[in-house]
């Protein structure tokens, strides 16, 4: 089983919509949780923290459930700019400071 | 201010060739990764260093390949010999070491072609 686990879609939504992503994590000792954007051929940047009381910045809502080990990025009134790949990233409770990325969830949104 | 710089941009190269990509991180970081992403396996990280020191190099593949850090401002990974397989995307990333947690910068990559 992998670390982290994300459906890779693509994810193919209208401009204005709501979408979803969902990410599992298998090592419940995990510190520190993270979303990171990647778009085409570019490299990874970070885009959000995910605290254990949820969080949101703007159009972007994470989400953090340690009994179900579980993390969500729900984007609102999605833009054509929202296109690109979202990556979950966790960081282990092990003292690393090296962090575990999941292959990522595709996200297409079209006029 | 000047992100994490890498270079080459783009390599291609033939089998059983020794291949050197190079690291520039952001000045004043402590931290220096070295991850490779394919389509099939994602991003993976492979090494990481804390002030210059190698931490844990157990992503690295094989013996073919090594990093070094000489000092706090630039970084090699090395691949020697080359093989089809080690074609990917080779990122390099940044970050302080201050605090438990530190947002990670990444340069733009490396794409390696090995024919």
């Amino acid at each position: 089983r992998k670390e982290v686990e994300q459906d890779p879609g693509p994810f193919n939504v209208p401009e204005g919509a709501t979408v979803a992503f969902n990410c599992t994590y298998s090592n419940s000792a995990s510190q520190s949780f993270f979303w990171y954007r990647q778009d085409c051929r570019k490299e990874p940047k970070l885009l959000m923290s995910v605290y254990s009381s949820g969080n949101e910045d703007g159009r972007f809502t994470a989400q953090l459930n340690r009994a179900s080990q579980y993390i969500s990025l729900l984007i609102r009134d999605s833009k054509l700019s929202d296109s690109a790949t979202y990556l979950c990233v966790v960081k282990p409770g092990t003292g690393r400071r090296a962090l575990t990325f999941g292959s990522g969830t595709r996200l297409q949104v079209q006029p | 201010d000047a992100g994490v710089i890498q270079s080459p941009r783009h390599e291609v190269t033939e089998m059983g060739q020794e291949v050197t990509l190079r690291c520039k991180p952001i000045s004043g970081h402590n931290s220096l990764f070295w991850y490779r992403q394919t389509m099939m396996r994602g991003l993976e990280l492979l090494i990481y260093f804390n002030n210059n020191v190698p931490i844990d190099d157990s992503g690295m593949p094989e013996d073919r390949f090594s990093a070094k850090m000489p000092n706090a401002s630039f970084s090699t990974l090395k691949i020697q010999p080359s093989e089809p397989r080690d074609s990917a995307v080779y990122f390099c990333a940044s970050s302080p070491l201050s605090g438990s947690y530190n947002e990670q910068f990444f340069g733009p990559g490396t794409r390696l072609t090995v024919l």
